[in-house]
């Protein structure tokens, strides 16, 4: 089945703890990308990959990290997560391109995260 | 800079009617993709419909069409006889091209739609 996968889907920490959130995708997908949701403020980009080894900041990046080493895994790492980080996260990918086929975003079931 | 608004906080339409879900945006690209996701109670994010800049057409699928018109910069969303399932929240996106910072995709803040039986 294609699909994007995260983990872990609930998350609770404290602040200052380093925490990874995986996410991976099974369908060969070039593009990928992080976002952020908050009441009112719909979807933000916080990073997205072109390809392997090629990332770029979203509009809200700072706090975060990245990393496209394999072409089906794109982790999170908030290095020092802090309150204000405290969100539902999605994970997407798509094909790449400018057709819709290619451009179609597929979401992971999300990553609900407080930060204490 | 890229923006999406989406002016309608809140939307109710009886079930079987037509709603039109709106939505402007902003770019200096040339070539650049829209976009309608849905989002339920459940929280995931679903794909509705996809409209290239540079498609004469208006996009369909299904119950849900695109009215698109490049020089007013809009981009509604038509959902054509209403279900019960289609109450959720409803996001208009763009993805952006090279000249403005990438291939970055930015959203909307959102319409929730409620179906009245």
């Amino acid at each position: 089945e294609a699909q994007v996968t995260q983990n872990p889907r609930y998350l609770i920490t404290v602040t200052g703890k380093k925490l990874t959130v995986t996410c991976s995708q099974n369908m060969n997908h070039e593009y990928m990308s992080w976002y952020r949701q908050d009441p009112g403020l719909g979807l933000r980009q916080i990073y997205y990959s072109m390809n392997v080894e090629v990332t770029d900041k979203g509009d809200v990046p700072e706090g975060y990290k990245v990393s496209r080493k394999e072409k089906r895994n794109f982790p999170l790492i908030l290095e020092s997560p802090s309150p204000n980080q405290t969100s539902l996260y999605f994970c997407a990918s798509s094909l790449g391109g400018q057709e819709r086929d290619q451009e179609t975003q597929y979401f992971g079931p999300g990553t609900r995260l407080l930060v204490l | 800079a890229q923006k999406i608004t989406q002016t309608q906080p809140g939307m109710f339409v009886q079930e079987k009617e037509a709603v039109t879900l709106d939505c402007t945006y902003d770019t200096s690209d040339q070539s650049y993709g829209l976009f309608w996701y849905k989002q339920p109670s459940s929280g995931e994010m679903i794909f509705l419909i996809y409209q290239g800049s540079y498609d004469e057409q208006n996009a369909t699928e299904g119950r849900y069409s695109l009215n698109f018109q490049k020089a007013r910069k809009s981009a509604n969303l038509v959902i054509s006889a209403s279900q019960l399932g289609d109450s959720a929240m409803y996001f208009c996106a763009m993805r952006g091209g090279r000249y403005t910072g990438g291939f970055k995709t930015i959203f909307g803040a959102g319409t929730r739609l409620f179906v009245k039986a």
